[in-house]
């Protein structure tokens, strides 16, 4: 079983759709939580970083931790085009930083 | 500011070859790491530096060779390609071990 569990997708929605992107894993240590976006052949940006349980919001992007059922969300309101990527979820216990395989999210105009 | 420049952009070799992925960055990054990326495996740590003259294996470091000998360089060498390392290769770079990690655009090396 793999540590980080992301559904690979394709996941395609209309613009201006609210978008529900998820992790799940299964190490008790992961205590930051991060989502990176890469676009088509560049590396991966980091889009948000959490620690612990709860929300944080930035612009259109929020990122929710439940450290109780060991799973992480990241939702995009009014999705753009510009929003279509893969979005990789990553997680560090110590010095241990794990990647999830990534969603391949299409959004179209 | 370039940021982190990776070289080359595409490579095919032939099993067997051997070759070396460049990685530079302009950042004064202590923090230096290559990953190898995978489709349905995510991204996995070849080797990784938290300062010149010092390396360590990572997750995957089977099949290659890393050297630190400059904060700004961290090439990553295969010595004998096999097709098992066809992949795309990141370079990543960060002030620090925990820090915000900032990753190359990448090599795509096929193996044949």
């Amino acid at each position: 079983q793999k540590e980080v569990e992301q559904d690979p997708g394709p996941l395609s929605v209309p613009e201006g759709a609210i978008v529900s992107l998820n992790c799940t894993y299964s190490n008790s240590a992961f205590q930051y939580f991060m989502w990176y976006r890469q676009y088509s052949r560049k590396g991966p940006e980091l889009l948000m970083y959490t620690y612990s349980s709860g929300n944080k919001e930035d612009g259109r992007f929020t990122a929710q931790v439940d450290k109780s059922s060991k799973y992480i969300s990241l939702f995009i309101r009014d999705s753009q085009p510009s929003d279509s990527a893969t979005y990789l979820c990553a997680m560090r216990g110590g010095n241990k930083l794990v990647f999830g395989a990534g969603t391949i999210l299409r959004v179209k105009s | 500011n370039a940021g982190v420049t990776q070289t080359p952009k595409f490579q095919v070799l032939k099993t067997g070859q051997s070759m070396t992925l460049q990685c530079a960055q302009d950042m004064n990054h202590e923090y230096m790491s290559w990953y190898r990326q995978d489709p349905g495996m995510g991204l996995r740590l070849i080797h990784y530096s938290v300062g010149a003259g010092i390396t360590d294996q990572g997750e995957v470091p089977n099949g290659y060779n890393v050297s630190r000998s400059t904060t700004e360089d961290f090439p990553l060498r295969l010595l004998s390609a096999a097709p098992s390392q066809t992949s795309v290769y990141f370079c990543a770079s960060s002030f620090g071990t925990n820090e915000k990690l900032f990753f190359g655009s990448g090599t795509q090396l096929s193996v044949l």
